[in-house]
C-alpha cells in the first residue's frame, strides 16, 4: 500500500515549457486535490476532483489543467510554465468516509 | 469565508519541555474538522492530530494534544516531552464537513516553525 505517489520530486523548467506532474493513489479515494505551497502564503488549492470524470477549480487554477480519467490518477499539467509557478506542489487524496487527507511527498518545481 | 490564523511564525522549545502552538479560525459553520499537520525538512505532510467540532473532548495522540475551544474558535496544539524529531513546520487546517465543494478542500494557516533545542 503505497498511499499517494507523486513524481517527479524535483523539476527545473524553462519559461514556456510544458510538463505534467503525476499523482497516483492506491487507496480507492474519491477525492483528490492539488495544492501549491509558497513561502508566506501557506497552501492554496489549485484544482480538485470528487471522482473519475469530475474536476473543478480551486483558488489558483490559472495556468494549470487537470483530468481524472481513473480513480487512481490525477495529473496536473502546466501548459506554458512561468516563473510565478515556481513552488512546491502537493497532491492529496481522501476517501469519502475519511476525515483526513493523505499527501504525496511533494514536487519542488523551479521555472527559470 | 473561513480563515485560519497562526499568530506565531516561529517558536522554540528545550528538549523534554512542553510547548503550545496557537491556532484560531473563523467560520459561521457548526460542523467542521480541524487538523494539525507537521512538515519536517523532508517536505512530507504528516497528520499529527485531528478534531471533530461536534466532539467536546479534546483529541490526544501520545505526546500531542489539543485544546479545542469551539466558542472562542481556538485550536491550540500542545507537544509534551519535546524531542529533536519534533522540529518542523506545523500547520493548522480547517475543513467543512458539509456543503458541495466546501468540504472538499482544506483551509490552511501560514504555519509555525518549531525549533527544538538540545
Amino acid at each position: 500500500n503505497a498511499g499517494v505517489t507523486q513524481t517527479p520530486k524535483f523539476q527545473v523548467l524553462k519559461t514556456g515549457q510544458s510538463m505534467t506532474l503525476q499523482c497516483a493513489q492506491d487507496m480507492n479515494h474519491e477525492y483528490m486535490s492539488w495544492y501549491r505551497q509558497d513561502p508566506g502564503m501557506g497552501l492554496r488549492l489549485i484544482h480538485y476532483s470528487v471522482g473519475a470524470g469530475i474536476t473543478d477549480q480551486g483558488e489558483v487554477p490559472n495556468g494549470y489543467n487537470v483530468s481524472r480519467s481513473t480513480t487512481e490518477d490525477f495529473p496536473l499539467r502546466l501548459l506554458s510554465a512561468a516563473p510565478s509557478q515556481t513552488s512546491v506542489y502537493f497532491c492529496a487524496s481522501r476517501g469519502r468516509m475519511n476525515t483526513e487527507a493523505f499527501f504525496g511527498q511533494g514536487t519542488r518545481l523551479t521555472v527559470v | 469565508a473561513q480563515t485560519v490564523t497562526q499568530s506565531q511564525p516561529e517558536m522554540s522549545v528545550q528538549e523534554a519541555e512542553t510547548v503550545t502552538l496557537s491556532c484560531t479560525y473563523d467560520t459561521s459553520e457548526s460542523d467542521y474538522y480541524l487538523f494539525w499537520y507537521k512538515q519536517p525538512p523532508s517536505r512530507q505532510m504528516i497528520l499529527v492530530i485531528r478534531q471533530e467540532a461536534y466532539k467536546q473532548q479534546n483529541a490526544t495522540e501520545n505526546r500531542f494534544s489539543v485544546n479545542f475551544q469551539k466558542a472562542a474558535k481556538s485550536f491550540s496544539l500542545k507537544i509534551s516531552d519535546s524531542q529533536l524529531g519534533d522540529a518542523a513546520m506545523y500547520f493548522c487546517a480547517y475543513r467543512s464537513s458539509r456543503g458541495a465543494g466546501n468540504n472538499r478542500k482544506l483551509i490552511w494557516g501560514l504555519g509555525t516553525s518549531l525549533a527544538v533545542n538540545p
